[in-house]
């Protein structure tokens, strides 16, 4: 069965620093792998998707994850954090089948400090 | 269009009304999804429609009822709900067909539902 695991429920950054959100995931197949983005009290937004083509995947506003498969991590990154970027992040992994379901992580709520 | 939207944006119901929620896409997507989504907690799939055929339940309860007349709409009924049944409910859209891009889920906004 796929899983995704989450490190840090709560991550705090200062504004200007460096995001760095974990993710590991299971799967006994080359994953499909998600990052969305919940801003409070709205639904979720792609920030990005690992489709097995290159291993570090550009997302919108800045946002950037590299997939190590010795790791089986997918990490999400953004040099400089923005007060905007305030959110809760979900990791995501999908399998191949039609209507293919979704297995999200716990989530990650990121503070920005100014 | 890459937009999908949910009415009513918030219900609030006794444990005793029927009531419907509603989802709609015009992105050509031929698979739509049900999800409910506690405070803090990720998105629990309740409900997949594949080419407006119920795919997937996850052993929702019956109170819950979902429905697809066609592709580009998704209902959620409601009949008979628990207070513990408040949640945020979000619908979503995919391709439908096997691949990364069909597993890209587009999300509405969700319904902020109260049960009292």
């Amino acid at each position: 069965a796929q899983s995704v695991t989450q490190l840090g429920s709560h991550v705090s950054v200062s504004e200007g620093a460096l995001v760095l959100l974990r993710c590991n995931y299971s799967s006994s197949v080359p994953p499909y792998l998600f990052w969305y983005v919940q801003y409070p009290n709205q639904g979720l937004q792609l920030l990005l998707k690992y489709t097995s083509a290159a291993t570090l995947v550009k997302g919108i506003n800045g946002f950037e994850a590299e997939f190590k498969k010795s790791e089986t991590s997918f990490h999400l990154t953004k040099p400089s954090a923005h007060m905007s970027d305030a959110a809760e992040y979900f990791c995501a992994v999908s399998d191949n089948n039609q209507g293919g379901k979704l297995i999200f992580g716990q989530g990650t709520e990121l503070s920005v400090k100014p | 269009d890459t937009e999908v939207t949910q009415t009513p944006k918030h219900l609030v119901m006794g444990m005793t009304n029927k009531k419907s929620l509603k989802c709609e896409q015009h992105m050509g997507h031929r698979a739509m999804y049900w999800y409910k989504q506690k405070a803090k907690k990720p998105p629990e799939l309740m409900f997949v429609y594949s080419y407006e055929k119920l795919s997937i339940n996850e052993s929702v309860p019956s109170r819950f009822s979902p429905e697809c007349p066609n592709s580009s709409l998704l209902n959620l009924h409601l009949h008979a709900l628990q207070p513990e049944d408040s949640a945020l409910y979000l619908c979503a859209s995919s391709q439908g067909r096997a691949g990364a891009r069909a597993n890209e889920q587009f999300f509405g906004p969700g319904t902020r539902l109260t049960v009292l």
